[in-house]
């Protein structure tokens, strides 16, 4: 039982286009959510996060949207560059008793081509 | 640098071995978290601690596993007897109630633990 879907398991983009990486959710009550990137070898690394009052948040190159209706997030790159290709994972976060616990998509793997 | 650290980096251990595995947090941060992430899977939560509790430790296996994080020093990951099926890589992370977000967790690099 998925909680958190990518259905994408892999994405590839020009150099300078968009990249855009999908998340699907099934819980109304995750009111957190985050996107981290990971490199072979490494720990993910946070990229962006944003919280269910809010359905836009922008850092740079980075915006993630949120659509808490179809419980659908998407983080969209712009421009992409060839540092970008990583796994990029979703993740979300409830209150409550889950407190402090992310619970993860699979991972989509990002390659920008140049 | 303030990271996250985790040691070791890689381990390798027979079957029926103990392993052990470190996280120090990073600098100012007093909640802890352990993560394992299987071959072609995605990252799976183990548990959540805090300075001499364990807050949450759903994820943990029934048996063999169990996690602490003392007074002083690291978080430690502990696998008794371990078996074939324990390989993955074990992430640390940590987080600070003064982030934009309790929720925003910095994992470190991981230990890659593999059963012979």
């Amino acid at each position: 039982d998925q909680q958190v879907k990518q259905n994408s398991p892999s994405l590839s983009v020009q150099e300078g286009r968009i990249s855009i990486l999908n998340c699907d959710y099934t819980n109304s009550m995750f009111d957190y959510f985050l996107w981290y990137k990971k490199y072979p070898a490494e720990g993910p690394t946070f990229l962006i996060s944003i919280s269910s009052i809010k359905d836009k948040n922008e850092d740079g190159r980075f915006t993630v949207f949120l659509n808490k209706s179809a419980k659908h997030l998407s983080l969209h790159i712009v421009p992409s560059q060839p540092g970008d290709s990583a796994v990029y994972f979703c993740a979300v976060a409830a209150g409550g008793t889950s407190y402090g616990k992310l619970t993860f998509g699979q991972g989509t793997i990002l390659t920008v081509h140049p | 640098n303030a990271g996250v650290m985790q040691n070791p980096r890689h381990l390798v251990r027979r079957r029926g071995q103990e392993a052990r595995l470190r996280c120090s947090p990073m600098k100012g941060h007093s909640h802890v978290y352990w993560y394992r992430q299987l071959p072609e899977e995605g990252l799976k939560f183990m548990v959540y601690l805090q300075k001499e509790n364990i807050i949450d430790e759903s994820g943990m296996p029934k048996e063999r596993f169990s996690a602490e994080f003392p007074k002083e020093g690291p978080s430690i990951l502990r696998i008794q007897q371990v078996v074939r099926g324990d390989s993955a890589a074990y992430f640390c992370a940590s987080s600070s109630v003064r982030t934009p977000s309790f929720h925003e967790q910095y994992f470190g690099p991981g230990t890659r633990l593999t059963v012979t």
